[in-house]
């Protein structure tokens, strides 16, 4: 069974640096077919890819925000990092980490976490 | 950066309608878009994969065809459980980019 789980902090105040972590289970980070990616979603708006680790170790990220993005994994414990730098109260979003799935047919975001609301206020 | 636009941003639908959405790309991406669907505080849901391509355990009211820079999703008979918000995402490159959804409301 595939699982994808975000943690971290639910409230961080603005300049600083948020860290989140996605655990996965039911497949593995270094399985050629799949990448982990992180997207967020503003209350009451869109989704936004943020970044992308593939198999490979190769990265992503959004092109606005690529300054402030780092994203990173460690296979052998299952997770995906993301840290994004001197956060804003606009940077307020449930954060998603979502795996990529791969194929000659292209790619897909198959399975996602739930998600984890992360508030920026002092 | 590959722009998607999707049309209406939102519209209103009856139970057994058939309903329609369309993804425009701003340059070609071949047939490397999906579709998910969103209900509140859910996580998005894959729909359609690869452009036309049904997921496992999707019903098969749902369909996508296109390819190019013009997609549509189609629901053939709306069902009480399809009012949600849907979007479009481009595979063909990174940065990954998404549509900025459709949000399908009880009429």
């Amino acid at each position: 069974q595939v699982t994808l789980k975000e943690s971290g902090p639910v409230l961080v105040k603005p300049t600083e640096t948020l860290t989140l972590t996605c655990t996965v289970s039911g497949f593995s980070l270094s399985n050629a077919r799949m990448g982990v990616s992180w997207i967020r979603q503003p209350p009451g708006k869109a989704l936004e890819w943020l970044a992308h680790i593939f198999s490979n170790d190769e990265k992503s990220y959004r092109t606005s925000l690529k300054s402030r993005l780092t994203i990173s994994k460690d296979t052998s414990k299952s997770q995906v990092v993301l840290t994004m730098t001197n956060m804003d109260p606009v940077d307020t979003a449930t954060y998603y980490c979502a795996r990529m799935f791969g194929n000659s047919q292209g790619n897909w975001f198959d399975r996602w976490g739930q998600g984890t609301l992360v508030t920026v206020s002092s | 950066d590959i722009q998607m636009t999707q049309s209406p941003s939102s519209l209103s639908a009856s139970v057994g309608d058939r309903v329609t959405i369309t993804c425009r790309a701003s340059q070609s991406i071949s047939s490397y878009l999906n579709w998910y669907q969103q209900k509140p505080g859910k996580a998005p849901k894959l729909l359609i994969y690869a452009a036309s391509n049904l997921q496992s355990g999707v019903p098969s009211r749902f369909s996508g065809s296109g390819s190019g820079t013009y997609f549509t999703l189609t629901i053939s008979s709306l069902q009480p459980e399809d009012f949600a918000t849907y979007y479009c995402q481009q595979s063909y490159n990174a940065p990954w980019t998404f549509g900025q959804g459709t949000k399908v409301e009880i009429k």
